[in-house]
């Protein structure tokens, strides 16, 4: 157990809806990574947020957002799903954002598009 | 720019066999590399990672990597394979600007009994 929880596991839902994935971090980690994981792509590096701020953009789609609570735990809002964008979608989090820093990976959520 | 290779997208080996999987790394900056493992439906693991100093870096479950410079390469060992070593092992290459991970395309490891 990596101490970073995600939540829901499993998500099945049809193209054009929207949802939201919850993110918690391990206790006294201020960065959150988001990934997409997909048979085609591999593991993509989607955004990072570090201690509510946005640090670090990768290949994320305008129809996904995410942020940082004061809380510390993270949410990743997809809209206007479509088929492609079933995939696994995990979570990391690190103590800093400084390179190098080890990131904690949580058990992800499988979203499924029909 | 950062990039990260692994050889070798399936590799099977028998139980007791070394195991080596191969992961070559493209990086502007001095890298810092990292192994991880994912079982079945779990989340990725952390085996071991390199930052500084020695090249020879030992991680956890008997795995170790040692970072070559010359050749560009980070490559996963262990000594003697266990069954439970069935998994799949991503190697990471971490950016100059942040902490983003580029990972490889993994490499699907099965022991054989």
């Amino acid at each position: 157990d990596s101490g970073v929880t995600q939540t829901p596991k499993h998500l099945i839902t049809a193209t054009g809806q929207r949802v939201t994935l919850r993110c918690s971090p391990r206790s006294g980690d201020l960065s959150v990574y988001w990934y997409q994981q997909s048979l085609d792509q591999g593991l993509q590096f989607l955004i990072q947020y570090y201690n509510g701020e946005e640090r670090a953009k990768g290949n994320i789609l305008e129809r996904f957002s995410a942020q940082q609570f004061p809380d510390l735990h993270s949410e990743l809002n997809l809209s206007s799903l479509e088929l492609g964008d079933s995939a696994l979608y995990f979570c990391a989090s690190s103590v800093g954002s400084g390179r190098g820093n080890e990131q904690f990976f949580g058990p992800g959520t499988r979203l499924t598009v029909l | 720019a950062q990039s990260v290779t692994q050889l070798g997208s399936h590799v099977s080996v028998s139980e007791g066999a070394l195991v080596l999987l191969r992961c070559n790394y493209s990086s502007s900056v001095p890298p810092y590399l990292f192994w991880y493992v994912q079982y079945p439906n779990q989340g990725l693991q952390l085996l071991l990672k390199y930052t500084t100093g020695a090249t020879l870096v030992k991680g956890i479950n008997g795995f170790e990597a040692e970072f070559k410079k010359s050749e560009t390469s980070f490559h996963l060992t262990k000594p003697s394979a266990h069954m439970s070593d069935a998994a799949e092992y991503f190697c990471a290459v971490s950016t100059n600007t942040g902490n983003q991970f580029y990972f490889g395309t993994g490499t699907s490891l099965t022991v054989i009994p």
